[in-house]
């Protein structure tokens, strides 16, 4: 069936490295991402989103990457901070529909 | 500008039992959704109300229901409840219905015994 996932449910880094959170579409009739941040006893918060016609979207800190070939997105958070450790949804805003679809989630460590 | 607001922030019940959760936009947001988020499902739409009116429903069973009131504070209901209905329920608002931005609140963790 269509889903959104992702391939690592964990990833730890150290602090200072760049992070690199991976995540694979199936439905290709999608036509906008978002990259969602949640900290333990919160909602969601919104990182930064990307439309399907671009490939790339930079923000503060944080790039993230869009390749429609192979249905994959990522989020690179540059010199990750211990304020970064949180688990990261992208998710997925398909045509005709208007809510959201979320992969589950990966979870980042920042070791200080 | 306040955030979502979402009350109560947690809560035990026991299996059987029914359970009102409510959701408080951020003002002048007129859209509100719904969803379920489990460990082993991740984050669920549930349903999304817009003036008043449900605009938009996931997969789930009759048992869960919401409505939305003039000032566009929701509600959702979930009936009969099951050991499977543990989770964390959260609403999002946005200005418009279709609006990608979703501001999260930061949810009901429900606990069913």
């Amino acid at each position: 069936g269509e889903s959104v996932g992702l391939h690592l449910p964990t990833l730890s880094v150290q602090e200072g490295d760049n992070s690199i959170i991976n995540c694979a579409y199936s439905n290709s009739a999608s036509d906008y991402f978002i990259w969602y941040k949640q900290e333990s006893g919160k909602g969601p918060q919104f990182i930064i989103d990307i439309r399907s016609n671009m490939d790339k979207r930079q923000g503060q800190r944080v790039t993230v990457l869009l390749n429609k070939t192979v249905k994959h997105l990522s989020l690179q958070i540059a010199a990750t901070q211990p304020g970064d450790s949180a688990v990261y949804f992208c998710a997925e805003k398909r045509t005709g529909a208007n809510n959201l679809f979320f992969g589950t989630g990966t979870r980042l460590t920042v070791i200080p | 500008k306040a955030g979502v607001t979402q009350t109560p922030r947690y809560l035990i019940k026991t299996r059987g039992q029914q359970v009102t959760l409510s959701c408080s936009p951020i003002s002048g947001h007129r859209s509100v959704s719904w969803y379920q988020q489990t460990p082993g499902q991740g984050l669920q739409f549930l349903f999304e109300y817009f003036s008043e009116t449900q605009r938009n429903k996931g997969n789930f069973p009759g048992r869960f229901s919401g409505r939305q009131f003039s000032n566009s504070r929701s509600e959702m209901n979930v009936s009969t409840l099951e050991l499977g209905d543990s989770a964390l329920y959260l609403c999002a608002s946005t200005l418009l219905t279709g609006s990608y931005e979703q501001y999260f609140g930061p949810g009901t963790r429900l606990t069913v015994t």
